[in-house]
């Protein structure tokens, strides 16, 4: 069975720094991964999509990368800004068509 | 880009009630899911739909039922509303189940209460 483990749980950074957010799964057999932001009492935001035979996608100051071998994804956040203060969850999809979430990592931005 | 539209943000209901739970996609996507989420639980799937008039269950599929007459609305129906169905609902979309460059769009969310 599919788990996907988000580390750390919560985070905390001043203004400007550069951090990494990490993913882990247990099944490599997966078509995607998927990183989505949430904000309190919202819905889920589609941040970035890497296919299994991809190595990393970026987007704009996110860079999320992609070790299908060994389990694991990044989430990297460049020059970190207040307002991306938020939760941060990856999700990976299989050919059951399920997307199988970790808990994600809730991150404050301080100004 | 893919909008899924949930019908309402917030709902109070009463214990013993019937509800409904709307969700529309305007994307042709074949796939629909109905996740429920919950502090320290995260997101668990309740229920999904590959296609009009198909369904499987997920992972906690007790206590609700599902309906998709047309491709692009899928509903979550609540048989006899409890407070544990208490939670934030949360309806999503893909093109197909086993695409390699296509992700999930998910909709803003229903926050439901059951007193």
């Amino acid at each position: 069975k599919q788990e996907v483990t988000q580390i750390p749980a919560a985070l905390s950074v001043p203004e400007g720094e550069n951090l990494v957010l990490n993913c882990s799964f247990t099944d490599s057999a997966i078509y995607n991964l998927q990183w989505f932001r949430q904000d309190p009492g919202k819905g889920l935001t589609s941040l970035l999509l890497i296919q299994s035979s991809q190595r990393e996608q970026t987007s704009g100051r996110l860079n999320a990368s992609l070790d299908k071998s060994s389990g694991r994804s990044t989430l990297y956040i460049a020059a970190s800004q207040p307002g991306d203060s938020a939760t941060y969850l990856c999700a990976v999809s299989s050919n059951t068509g399920k997307l199988i979430f970790g808990q994600g990592t809730t991150l404050q931005v301080k100004p | 880009d893919v909008k899924v539209t949930q019908s309402s943000r917030y709902l109070v209901k009463r214990t013993g009630e019937k509800v409904f739970l709307e969700c529309v996609q305007d994307m042709d996507h074949e796939n629909m899911f109905w996740y429920r989420q919950d502090p320290g639980l995260g997101l668990r799937l309740i229920y999904f739909s590959y296609d009009v008039k198909m369904k499987e269950k997920g992972d906690i599929p007790e206590g609700y039922s599902v309906s998709r007459e047309k491709k692009e609305r899928f509903s979550l129906i609540l048989e006899s509303a409890s407070t544990n169905q208490t939670s934030m609902y949360l309806c999503a979309s893909s093109l197909t189940a086993r695409a390699y460059n296509y992700g999930y769009t998910f909709g803003s969310g229903t926050r439901l209460t059951v007193v």
